[in-house]
C-alpha cells in the first residue's frame, strides 16, 4: 500500500534561519506530488507541484523554493524565513495523469511551522 | 480557470442534528472531479469522496451523504445525526484537465468549520 511521510511535524524557527521540510512517498513510482501551506484560519495554498524528477511548478511566488531530488522525495525549503511564512504545511501525492485511479489525492500529516 | 466556494465559514450544531455543508464550483471542464476532505484537530486531511463530472448520483455513506447537481454547480454535503467526533474542518475540492494543463491540480475552498456540540 501507498504511504507518504512528512516531516518534522512541528518547527519553531527564528526569522531569518533557513527551513527545509520533507515528504516522501512509497508504495508507487512516478507520483505527482505537491505542497500545499494552510495558514491559520484560511483554506489552503497549492504552493508547488512536481511531475517528475526536478521538474518544479510554482503556483505562487514567494520566499519559498521546491526540489524533487528523487522521484517519491520533495522538499520544501527556505533560505530565510520570514514571520509570514508561519502555518501549516501539507504534502500531497496523487497517480500521475490519471487521478480516476485511487482515491485522488493523498495527504501528509503535516508540519506546524511557526515562524518567531 | 477554477473556483470552489465554502460560503459557510463556520457551523455550529448539537449533536444528532442534521447539517448540510455547501459546496459550489466554477469551471470550464466538461470533465472534472469534486472531493470533500475532513480535517480533524489533528491537520492531517482524510479524503472522504470522489465524484467525476459524469456521475451526477448522490451517494450515501453510513451518516454522510453528497448530492451533485452539475444544473447548479453544487456538491453538497449532508452529516445526518451528527456526532461530536464529526467536528472539523470540510473542504471541497475540484479538478479539471483542461484547465489545468492535464495536470488535474486541485483547488480547494476555503473550507467550512464544522462544531458539533454535545
Amino acid at each position: 500500500s501507498q504511504t507518504i511521510h512528512q516531516w518534522p511535524a512541528t518547527l519553531v524557527q527564528p526569522v531569518g534561519s533557513p527551513l527545509s521540510l520533507e515528504c516522501t512517498v512509497e508504495g508507487t513510482s512516478n507520483p505527482n506530488l505537491y505542497w500545499y501551506r494552510q495558514a491559520a484560519g484560511r483554506g489552503l495554498q497549492l504552493l508547488f507541484y512536481s511531475v517528475g524528477i526536478g521538474q518544479i511548478s510554482s503556483e505562487v511566488p514567494q520566499n519559498l523554493s521546491a526540489s524533487r531530488p528523487q522521484d517519491r522525495q520533495f522538499i520544501l525549503s527556505s533560505k530565510k524565513l520570514l514571520l509570514s511564512d508561519s502555518g501549516f504545511y501539507l504534502c500531497a501525492w496523487s497517480v500521475r495523469g490519471d487521478i480516476t485511479l485511487g482515491y485522488g489525492y493523498t495527504f501528509g500529516s503535516g508540519t506546524r511551522l511557526t515562524v518567531v | 480557470a477554477q473556483k470552489v466556494t465554502q460560503a459557510q465559514t463556520e457551523i455550529s450544531v448539537v449533536e444528532k442534528e442534521d447539517v448540510t455543508l455547501d459546496c459550489v464550483y466554477e469551471t470550464r471542464d466538461t470533465t472534472y472531479y469534486l472531493f470533500w476532505y475532513k480535517q480533524p484537530p489533528s491537520g492531517e486531511l482524510v479524503f472522504l469522496i470522489r465524484r467525476n463530472s459524469f456521475d451526477e448520483q448522490n451517494e450515501i455513506s453510513g451518516r454522510y451523504s453528497w448530492n451533485f447537481q452539475k444544473s447548479t454547480s453544487s456538491f453538497n454535503f449532508t452529516i445526518t445525526a451528527s456526532q461530536v467526533v464529526d467536528s472539523a474542518v470540510y473542504f471541497c475540492a475540484l479538478s479539471g484537465g483542461a484547465s489545468s494543463g492535464g495536470s488535474y491540480i486541485p483547488t480547494f475552498g476555503r473550507g467550512t468549520s464544522l462544531i458539533v456540540h454535545p
